[in-house]
């Protein structure tokens, strides 16, 4: 069975640190680019990042860029977020999800549970 | 940077058929995705690439995309089908995933 299963939330501090994870399991980790979406309580989809297959190419959303750090370990069928200089605005539930097409970045046809960050004093 | 423009909110008699659009400059020229998400739950693909259905997804979704708009077609709308359903394109101006603000669909 195909599965994303993220990992590493939780309550933190503004201005504090996060590194979440997402572990791949049921097709071929190394063959897809990754990404991960989030969604503030009540409100909409916002994507936050992708990483190519290989990792050379990267994109950030404007709103995390130069704070966040998204990276994967193809032999750990893991991918990554580091999250830095928090915010309140972070506040969300993270999803990892697989693009449909190996090598594409353009839809995503699986995603995890989420896991939920919380950013509060 | 592109924007995705859903209205709020839907709503639809059971049986009826449900149009949710999705506004943006010149969408026909991208590829359009539709995402079902109930409460509690992670997104499901029910539309990709403007109008193929994954399996598993029944016939009544459709899709299609022309001009400004992309159209989410529920045809014989049921109690299950109520949710959130969200657009999405990959802009390749910003090599962005960019998402519609989302449509919350009620089955009166």
């Amino acid at each position: 069975e195909v599965q994303l299963v993220e990992s590493g939330g939780g309550l933190v501090k503004p201005g504090g640190s996060l590194r979440l994870s997402c572990a791949a399991s049921g097709f071929t980790f190394s063959s897809y680019s990754m990404n991960w979406v989030r969604q503030a309580p009540g409100k909409g989809l916002e994507w936050v990042s992708s990483i190519s297959s290989s990792s050379n190419y990267i994109y950030y959303a404007g709103s995390v860029k130069g704070r966040f750090t998204i990276s994967r370990d193809n032999a750990k069928n893991s991918l990554y977020l580091q999250m830095n200089s928090l915010r309140a605005e972070d506040t969300a539930v993270y999803y990892c999800a697989r693009p449909a097409v190996a090598g594409r970045l353009d839809v995503f046809d699986i995603w995890g549970q989420g896991t939920m960050v919380t950013v509060s004093s | 940077s592109y924007v995705l423009t859903q209205p709020p909110s839907v709503s639809v008699a059971p049986g009826k058929t449900a149009r949710i659009t999705c506004g943006g400059n010149n969408i026909g020229s991208k590829s359009v995705h539709w995402y079902q998400q109930k409460p509690g739950q992670a997104p499901v693909l029910v539309i990709y690439y403007d109008s193929d259905r994954p399996s598993g997804i029944p016939e009544r979704f459709s899709g299609f995309n022309s001009g400004n708009t992309a159209t989410l077609t529920i045809s014989r709308v049921e109690a299950g089908d109520e949710a959130d359903y969200y657009c999405q394109v990959w802009d390749s101006s910003s090599d962005h995933v960019v998402f519609g603000g989302g449509t919350k669909l009620t089955v009166l």
